[in-house]
């Protein structure tokens, strides 16, 4: 069964360049898995950043990008914010037929 | 603008059967995939499944043997099945709407609905 693995937990200074992975257990990322990214902070359900690898939400800041780097998906957020501070999730569309999240990454902004 | 709103008993007993409902306002069901996706407390997101139209829904590997999900277009509400709970499947149970193609994502999520499974 495919895992889809994230960091734990990753921190960034305010006005600097963090990137957050996503891989999978049995082999390489890539964009036909359609890689999305989620953002999600208390209490509330998730916001769609990115999707299909690198297609911006509507209403998300360019400052948020997403890509495929070597053998994962990756999300950059360049340029970080304070209101930045959540939790990151990945999610891959496994075989055209099913979705898996990652583990997620708590991002803080210090 | 299309609204989400999922309902439940909040509370079912380990073994039996967990039954949700995800009402739709400002929209038809016709033209997109529906899913349930959970969290249990302090844990990740867990997509359960989607369906689209009369297409055979899928879900989770994890899953689908004990899951079921349907549409009913004349109501315009999602519904979730789910037997032989356990603790484990305690969790906020999302429903969200993706796009009119299978990979498009959830723009739009009700507020959650909570579950608990305990005696």
């Amino acid at each position: 069964q495919a895992v889809v693995t994230q960091e734990p937990s990753l921190s960034v200074s305010p006005g600097g360049t963090v990137t957050v992975t996503c891989g999978l257990n049995s082999g390489s990322v890539s964009i036909s898995y359609y890689p999305s990214w989620y953002q999600q902070t208390p209490g509330q359900a998730p916001r769609t950043l990115i999707y299909s690898t690198n297609t911006r939400s509507s209403g998300v800041p360019d400052r948020f990008s997403g890509s495929i780097l070597g053998n994962k998906a990756a999300l950059t957020i360049t340029g970080a914010q304070a209101d930045d501070e959540s939790v990151y999730y990945c999610v891959l569309y496994i075989d055209n037929d099913h979705w898996v999240f990652g583990g997620g990454t708590k991002l803080t902004v210090l | 603008q299309v609204q989400l709103q999922e309902s439940g008993p909040g509370l079912v007993k380990p073994s039996e059967t967990l039954s949700l409902l995800c009402s739709v306002s400002g929209d038809s069901l016709s033209s997109y995939y529906w899913s349930w996706i959970r969290q249990p407390p302090g844990r990740p997101l867990e997509w359960i499944g989607f369906v689209y139209k009369t297409e055979t829904p899928r879900y989770s590997p994890s899953l689908r043997s004990r899951v079921t999900i349907s549409a009913d277009t004349s109501k315009t509400q999602i519904s979730l099945t789910l037997k032989s709970v356990t603790a484990a499947d305690t969790a906020i149970y999302y429903c969200a709407r993706g796009g009119f193609l299978e990979w498009l994502p959830w723009g739009n999520w009700g507020q959650g609905t909570p579950v608990t499974v305990s005696s």
